[in-house]
Formats: C-alpha cells, sequence, structure tokens
C-alpha cells in the first residue's frame, strides 16, 4: 500500500526558513516523479514544484521560484522542500503526491503557518 | 501562473445531473494535455477522480464522466448523491511555462 507522509510544518515568522519532508513507502520511490502541492487556508489547490525520479530535473511556480528548492534522496525514500524567505502567502497545507501529474496518491498535509 | 478556470459551485438535487466546466488555454488544455479531475472532502487530501482524460481509477462509479473540446474540458456528474457534496478540481499541464496547473474548484451542493 502506498502511504505518504509528510512533516515539518510548523509557525515561521515571515522571512523564516523551514523544511518539510514526506516520507514514502509502499512503491519503488526513485522510479517515480514526486510532487509538492499547497492549499491556502478556504482556497484552491495550487501546484508548487515537481521533481523527477531521479531528481535531475525540478521545476517551480513562479511564486515560489528563488525561494524554495525541492529533492529528494532516494535512499531514504523521502523528499524534501526547502523554503526559505517565507511570506505571509506561503501559509498553507502542503501535500506531497506521488507522481508529477494525475495524482492518485497524496500525504495527509502539513500546514505551514507564516505570522510574526 | 496560469490557472484553470471553474465556476465557483454548481449545485442540483439528488438524481439529477451537474456540469463542471474547465476552462484553459491553448498551451494547455488546447495544446492537447491531459485533464485530471480530484475530488476533495472538507480537511482531507484530494482523492484522484479521472486521469489521462478518460480513466476513472478502481472504485470510482461511471456516474463520473469527462469531456473535451478545444480549450475545455468538463465533468459530469449523473444521478447526485449526497456523498458527491465536496470540491472538485482539474488540472492540465502547461507547456509554455512547462508547469502544471489546477483549476480554480468547484464546491457541488446536494439539495
Amino acid at each position: 500500500e502506498v502511504q505518504l507522509l509528510e512533516s515539518g510544518g510548523g509557525l515561521v515568522q515571515p522571512g523564516g526558513s523551514l523544511r518539510l519532508s514526506c516520507a514514502a513507502t509502499g512503491f519503488t520511490f526513485g522510479s517515480y516523479a514526486m510532487t509538492w502541492v499547497r492549499q491556502a487556508p478556504g482556497r484552491g489547490l495550487e501546484w508548487v514544484s515537481v521533481i523527477s525520479g531521479s531528481g535531475g530535473y525540478t521545476n517551480y511556480a513562479d511564486s515560489v521560484k528563488g525561494r524554495f528548492t525541492i529533492s529528494r534522496d532516494n535512499s531514504k525514500n523521502t523528499l524534501y522542500l526547502q523554503m526559505n524567505s517565507l511570506r505571509a502567502e506561503d501559509t498553507a497545507v502542503y501535500y506531497c503526491a506521488k507522481d508529477a501529474v494525475g495524482h492518485g496518491h497524496w500525504g495527509q498535509g502539513t500546514l505551514v503557518t507564516v505570522s510574526s | 501562473q496560469s490557472v484553470l478556470t471553474q465556476p465557483p459551485s454548481v449545485s442540483g438535487a439528488p438524481g439529477q445531473k451537474v456540469t463542471i466546466s474547465c476552462t484553459g488555454s491553448s498551451s494547455d488544455i488546447g495544446a492537447g494535455h491531459d485533464v485530471h479531475w480530484y475530488k476533495q472532502l472538507p480537511g482531507t487530501a484530494p482523492k484522484l477522480l479521472i486521469h489521462g482524460d478518460t480513466n476513472r481509477p478502481m472504485g470510482v462509479p461511471d456516474r463520473f464522466s469527462v469531456s473535451k473540446s478545444g480549450t475545455s474540458a468538463s465533468l459530469a456528474i449523473t444521478g447526485l448523491q449526497a456523498e458527491d457534496e465536496a470540491d472538485y478540481y482539474c488540472q492540465s499541464y502547461d507547456s509554455s511555462l512547462s508547469t502544471y496547473v489546477f483549476g480554480t474548484g468547484t464546491k457541488v451542493t446536494v439539495l
């Protein structure tokens, strides 16, 4: 059974940093692209970033480009999102999802709150 | 960042049919990229409803069907049931930006 478990969310001040993790089990992690999607309170889904199975390809939404870095450790079956220069508008539940698109498996989400 | 446009809400009585539109552009749906659909209940992660334009994952009833034309796609729910009350999102790929995009989301209310 595929399982994705995010962690690392919390309260951070504007301008601060946070690193999210997504531990994956139940599939050959390194064979699949992975995606981060976020959802601000009361708002819709926003695609954030994608990484290829090998980690050699990454891409970002304009809203986070230059501030967020997606990475993965295939030996640990773990996906990461390093978030720097955080802004109030980054406040959201962050989900990791299997595959680049057509996500059949999602984590439960981790809440990031950017506030002073 | 481009987004796909959906109506904020649609509603229908039990047993009726509702349709959710997803309007994009020539660089996403209009470019022939697949459209995927998700259902999200409050406080939970989205669930894949339709992938690769027309494919329903196991367990998704055939009351859910999709169509696509030009720069738009639609999700139809027939025989509306109380359990269909949720938020629905479309998703596609924008080849001009090389990014994936979600629709703005539609709340389905069962009257």
